[in-house]
């Protein structure tokens, strides 16, 4: 089965300043890369999505970029605020139903 | 628009208890999925149901849980007995047909089992 993995599991940045979180995935038939942010003790919302068919999309000040050759997409988010402090997952689907999730990257912006 | 709608959101129990679930997803999904949520384990999917139709139940974990979707805006997930183990959040969350990937969670329900 699609193995995600996620880099870094924590992250500490200053306010202002850019955020990056790097997923690979194992299998090339993954067409679907969603990003979900869960802050403390509420529900995984989904923020930012990208298909197979494009290479990055941009949502105000987060963006994914998404390399199908090397099988890794990325979340970008620019001029943090204290607000982006939350836990943040990538999955990827063969789009069907079933999603399979990174472990998820603790995000902390110091104001 | 309201979400997708669970309860109890909080729910705590005594070992060997029976445990039930709610979910209601968003109208007009088709598709209806139950995930646990543990620091050990992360995100898993438990079952998932298509026009109310269950078709994957691969990650429920043992005999003990079972899940019904009765009609297409209620779904129940069912723990009998409990044991501490199964002390997570549990999510449910939904979506449309043609794009069943793209799932909207609801607020969770916190089980703890003494």
């Amino acid at each position: 089965g699609e193995n995600v993995e996620q880099h870094p599991s924590t992250l500490s940045v200053q306010e202002g300043d850019s955020a990056v979180i790097k997923c690979t995935y194992s299998d090339s038939a993954s067409n679907y890369f969603p990003w979900y942010k869960q802050e403390l003790g509420k529900r995984p919302q989904l923020i930012i999505d990208i298909r197979s068919n494009v290479g990055e999309k941009k949502d105000q000040r987060i963006a994914v970029t998404l390399n199908k050759t090397a099988k890794h997409f990325s979340l970008h988010i620019t001029e943090t605020q204290p607000e982006d402090s939350a836990v943040y997952f990538c999955a990827a689907s063969q789009g069907d139903y079933k999603l399979s999730f990174g472990a998820g990257t603790t995000v902390t912006v110091r104001a | 628009d309201a979400g997708v709608i669970q309860s109890p959101r909080h729910e705590v129990t005594e070992m060997g208890q029976e445990v039930t679930l709610r979910c209601k997803p968003i109208s007009g999904h088709n598709s209806l999925f139950w995930y646990r949520q543990t620091m050990m384990r992360g995100l898993e999917l438990l079952i998932y149901f298509n026009n109310n139709v269950p078709i994957d139940d691969s990650g429920m974990p043992e005999d003990r849980f079972s899940a019904k979707m009765p009609n297409a805006s209620f779904s129940t997930l069912k723990i009998q007995p409990s044991e501490p183990r199964d002390s997570a959040v549990y999510f449910c969350a939904s979506s449309l047909n043609g794009r069943r990937d793209e799932q909207f969670f609801g607020p969770g329900t916190r089980l703890t089992v003494l």
